[in-house]
Formats: structure tokens, C-alpha cells, sequence
């Protein structure tokens, strides 16, 4: 069991570009979440799949936010014309979907600086 | 509205004695509450989670107890040690597992074991 990856763990960009994050879960988890976390702040849900279908968006913070998760394996996170206000700690969390307990395993985050 | 909410930002704590970690939740329909441990630069690591049929679930060292009718659930670290230094999480969802809401999480409590 490898956890769940982010990658990079470090981003800085200037205000205006796009950025990508990647998120590669357990491996047989079928749930995937996105958070992000500003500082002082616990983790905020932004966005859900089940699988591969989007089942929860309406919480990513603008339309400059989105995310696909192909065939249903690994994640992207993308912010278009990235602002300061981005800035902040990307969280990717994974699951399997049982009936019982579920727990939301995260990983390490990707730290976003938007000079 | 803040749905968690973790009323001491920080806790210091003696090695070895008891550490008690509070959350308050507003939201009646969370049925389903974890905690998690985060040091510096890492992502959230799970702890401990209880349901809402259950007033008390223990794993070693700590012990987590809810009570529904003050919704309010509180973490208990016996004996505190030094590697338990870190920021911790309450979080909550209405759906085991978190579901098309993800986690609701508090701001998190520091808690700081002093040799």
C-alpha cells in the first residue's frame, strides 16, 4: 500500500497562469475528494468522483476550477488564470466505498504560491 | 457558518498525563465523525472515527466520545507523548465516508506535549 500521491508537492507561479495537480489514490479506492486549506483554516471539500464521474462540483470555488478523473484511476486539478488568492495547500483524499466504516485517506498535498 | 468548530486553537499538555481535545457541531444530520492528526508540511492522517449509534470507540491510546444530544465529541490521548505533538482535526459528514458533501472539518486544535 503506496498511499495516496500528490504531485508536486511545491508549485510556484505568477498571477495569470495555469496550473495542474495530480493525485493518484490507493489503488483500490473508488472515491476521490479534493480539498483545500489556507492557513488557520482546516481542510475545505471542493469537489467529489465516484469512480469516474464528477459526482459533487458545485463546490470547486469558481469556473476557473476544474477536475477530470479519467477512466477512473488518477486525478487533475486545474486552476486557470491562477490568482494570489489561490494560493494555499491542495489536499487529495481517496476511499473505498463500503456500507460499514469509510475513512478518507489523504495525501501529502500540493503547497500552491501564486506570485 | 461554521458547521465544526474547534474552540481552542492551541492545548499544552505534560507528557504522560491526559490530553482532551474538544469539537462542537451544528448540524444535525452529520451522522458520521473522524479525527485527524497533521504535522507540518504533511497531509491529514486518520485517527480515530465514531457513528452517531455509538457514544464512545477506543483505538489504544485514544478514545473518542460523542454525545449527540449536545453535539459535541471530544479526543482523549492517554498517555500523551511527545510524538503526539501536532495540529488535530475534527471532522464530520452526513454520509459514512463523506460522500457528494466530503468532510465539514473544524480549524483544528494545536496540541503541544511538554516533556
Amino acid at each position: 500500500d503506496t498511499g495516496v500521491s500528490q504531485n508536486p508537492r511545491h508549485k510556484i507561479t505568477k498571477r495569470g497562469q495555469n496550473v495542474t495537480f495530480r493525485c493518484d489514490p490507493i489503488s483500490e479506492h473508488n472515491r476521490l475528494y479534493w480539498y483545500r486549506q489556507t492557513l488557520g483554516q482546516g481542510p475545505e471539500f471542493l469537489t467529489y468522483f465516484q469512480n469516474e464521474a464528477q459526482l459533487e462540483k458545485s463546490r470547486l470555488l469558481s469556473d476557473r476550477f476544474s477536475a477530470e478523473r479519467p477512466k477512473g484511476s488518477f486525478s487533475t486539478l486545474e486552476i486557470q488564470r491562477t490568482e494570489q488568492g489561490d494560493s494555499a495547500m491542495y489536499l487529495c483524499a481517496s476511499s473505498l466505498e463500503t456500507s460499514v466504516e469509510e475513512t478518507q485517506y489523504f495525501g501529502p498535498g500540493t503547497r500552491l504560491l501564486v506570485l | 457558518d461554521q458547521q465544526v468548530k474547534q474552540n481552542s486553537p492551541s492545548l499544552s499538555v505534560q507528557e504522560g498525563r491526559i490530553s482532551i481535545l474538544n469539537c462542537d457541531y451544528t448540524n444535525s444530520m452529520f451522522d458520521y465523525f473522524l479525527w485527524y492528526k497533521k504535522y507540518p508540511a504533511e497531509g491529514p492522517t486518520f485517527l480515530i472515527s465514531i457513528s452517531s449509534i455509538k457514544d464512545k470507540n477506543e483505538d489504544g491510546r485514544f478514545t473518542v466520545f460523542l454525545n449527540k444530544s449536545a453535539k459535541h465529541l471530544s479526543l482523549h490521548i492517554v498517555p500523551s507523548q511527545p510524538g503526539d505533538s501536532a495540529v488535530y482535526f475534527c471532522a464530520a459528514s452526513a454520509e459514512v465516508g463523506g460522500g457528494a458533501d466530503g468532510l465539514t472539518f473544524g480549524k483544528g486544535t494545536h496540541l503541544i506535549i511538554q516533556p
